[in-house]
């Protein structure tokens, strides 16, 4: 099993969609969760990211963890073509400085 | 934030050659990592650079292939090494400052196909 879980998609939804991504991770120990985005032939860059379960806004965009089911959520509000990308959840490991990546979703949001 | 330059941002090599990607940082930071991705798959550690030490080599990667260089907190080389055909990928490098939480930066990688 691998440790962090994520569709690799596509995901292909219109323009004002509510866009739902999700991850599932196997251990119980993470406690930073982040979000990476991806543009084509460019290197990921932060979205946002969240610490131990809850939830966290910024903007269009909401991050949720739920550690009792080991599910990591992001949320996409009004989505936009320009948020058309590969979104890569990411926990850091035990050793606090290596990220665990999934596969990545991609995005396609049409207008 | 840090701005990672990296060079080149694209070659294609002859099989049994070996290419050098260079990864420079606008700022002193602690750890530099790199990074394979092939197309439409998520990002895989090659091995962590340290500074004015061996690099941290994760399991599938061997220093022979990819001798890593990191003369100083803001610079650091991957050679591969010997390549064939399945070294055809995006190397990534990758900069942070350690503290639990923070971001990781990176660069916009190296396209490399091997023919």
């Amino acid at each position: 099993q691998k440790e962090v879980e994520q569709d690799p998609g596509p995901l292909s939804v219109p323009e004002g969609a509510i866009v739902s991504l999700n991850c599932t991770y196997s251990n119980s120990a993470f406690q930073y969760f982040m979000w990476y985005r991806q543009y084509s032939r460019k290197g990921p860059e932060l979205l946002m990211y969240t610490y131990s379960s809850g939830n966290k806004e910024d903007g269009r965009f909401t991050a949720q963890v739920d550690k009792s089911s080991k599910y990591i959520s992001l949320f996409i509000r009004d989505s936009q073509p320009s948020d058309s990308a590969t979104y890569l959840c990411a926990p850091l490991g035990d050793s606090n400085y290596q990220l665990i990546w999934g596969a990545g979703t991609k995005l396609i949001i049409k207008p | 934030s840090a701005v990672i330059s990296q060079k080149p941002s694209r070659d294609i090599c002859q099989r049994g050659t070996s290419l050098t990607i260079q990864c420079q940082v606008d700022s002193q930071v602690t750890m530099m990592f790199w990074y394979r991705q092939q197309p439409g798959q998520s990002l895989t550690l090659i091995a962590t650079a340290n500074q004015g030490s061996e690099a941290t080599y994760e399991s599938g990667f061997v220093i022979d292939k990819f001798p890593i260089s990191r003369p100083n907190l803001t610079f650091s080389t991957l050679t591969v090494s010997n390549m064939s055909p399945e070294d055809s990928s995006i190397y990534l490098c990758s900069a942070e400052n350690g503290a639990v939480g923070t971001e990781a930066f990176f660069g916009q990688g190296t396209r490399l196909t091997v023919v």
